[in-house]
Formats: C-alpha cells, structure tokens, sequence
C-alpha cells in the first residue's frame, strides 16, 4: 500500500518549453503533497507545499512563477516548470502525505529533467 | 535551531560488516523520526521511523532507537550486504504542518 506514481521519470526538452510533472497517491487521499528538488549528490530541497483546492505554499527562494502547481483533486499534484532553461535540469521529487493520517510521508520515485 | 545532521560519508564498508550511520538532532518538542533510503535513481523508500522517546524503529535488520537525552537516532545494521548500497536519509517531523526535515544524506558503499 501507499504508493506514489510519478510521471514522467524522465524528460529531456529544449530550453524554453514548459514541462509538466503528474505525482498520484494511488491507494490513498492526499491532501498534502510535496514537491522537492535534488541536486546531485546533494540532500532534497523542499521547494513547496501543495494543498488540495488551495494555493501551494512555496519556500523561500522558490519563484512561484517558475514553479507551477495545481493540486485539483486528492490524489493528482502537478508541477509545471515553465519556460525551462538549463539550470532548471535537476531531480524533481513528489510525497504525498495521508489525509488526515499520520506521518510518514510516501514518495515517488523522482524525475529526471533535463533542459537543453 | 532546527536541524538534522548526519555524519559525512561516503561509507564504505565490505559485505557482512557493521553499519552506524550518526543522526542527530535539533528540535523544540519531541519530533518524529525517520530514515529513508534513496537507491540511485529512484525516489525514498522509507525503512524505519519512531515517533516517541526510547521507541525503536526497525526493518530489514535495519534498526535505529530514539534518544531524547542524546537527542539522537542513529541507524545500524548488523551485517550488511552489497544490495544495501544506497544515499540514506535521516528526517524530523516538524509539528503539525506535515514537512520533514532531511539530513544531508550518508552514501553506504558495500564491497564484495
């Protein structure tokens, strides 16, 4: 159980085009999911917080702008990197948290952006 | 502040020895704890957790007790094997808002 499905695990794209990220809790309700950024060798930087019917939450640092989520139902979060360039190319990671249970966290298995 | 800290590695250990990978903490309250393992790739799997003092969280012959005196949670195994080679993580809860707090990460080499 508490599975997280992220697609696509990997995506290469010309600089300039918009890029987006599905995260699905496929046995559970979400409520809350996060979205992370790995860089290598490096540990997750959480980027924001994505709430179901609401606004997401984004750390400090992160552009809103760049950063598109939507998290329109409780098991589908979305992340659009728009107008990608190259240092947008990193390791992106979703976890969903259960509604209304306790932690932990369930994670996707990450997706591998590359910007040309 | 808060914060987790992991020791620095990579580590690097031959089949069948044993594991200590250092984790500690910083924190107002008594947080919940986490490892997580990262295989290369792949996103976290989590292997372990405790959400209370002296609670010990174990799985695969992994294991990792709660320390509030020490406020540590330190993780070890007895005797590991070359599929344990991975980036492990130790994570804090941090109150009620859902987010974990990472270490930065311990690299586990196992030789043959």
């Amino acid at each position: 159980g508490a599975v997280v499905s992220q697609h696509p695990s990997w995506v290469i794209c010309k600089s300039g085009t918009s890029v987006k990220i599905e995260c699905r809790s496929l046995d559970f309700q979400a409520t809350t999911m996060f979205w992370y950024r790995q860089f290598p060798k490096q540990s997750l930087m959480l980027m924001a917080t994505s709430n179901e019917g609401s606004k997401a939450t984004y750390e400090q640092g992160v552009e809103k702008d760049k950063f598109l989520i939507n998290h329109a139902s409780l098991t589908l979060s979305t992340l659009t990197v728009t107008s990608a360039h190259p240092e947008d190319s990193s390791f992106y990671i979703c976890s969903a948290l259960p509604t209304g249970g306790p932690q932990p966290q369930h994670f996707g298995d990450g997706t591998r952006l590359s910007i040309l | 502040g808060n914060s987790v800290t992991q020791m620095e590695g990579p580590v690097t250990l031959s089949e069948e020895a044993f594991l200590t990978i250092n984790c500690t903490y910083t924190a107002t309250g008594y947080p919940s704890l986490f490892w997580y393992v990262q295989y290369p790739g792949e996103g976290l799997q989590l292997l372990l957790k405790a959400t209370k003092a002296d609670d010990k969280g174990s799985n695969k012959g992994f294991e990792a007790t709660y320390r509030k005196e020490t406020t540590s949670f330190h993780l070890e195994k007895g005797s590991v094997q070359v599929s344990d080679s991975a980036v492990y993580f130790c994570a804090r809860s941090t109150g009620n808002t859902g987010k974990l707090i990472f270490g930065q990460g311990t690299t586990l080499q196992v030789k043959p």
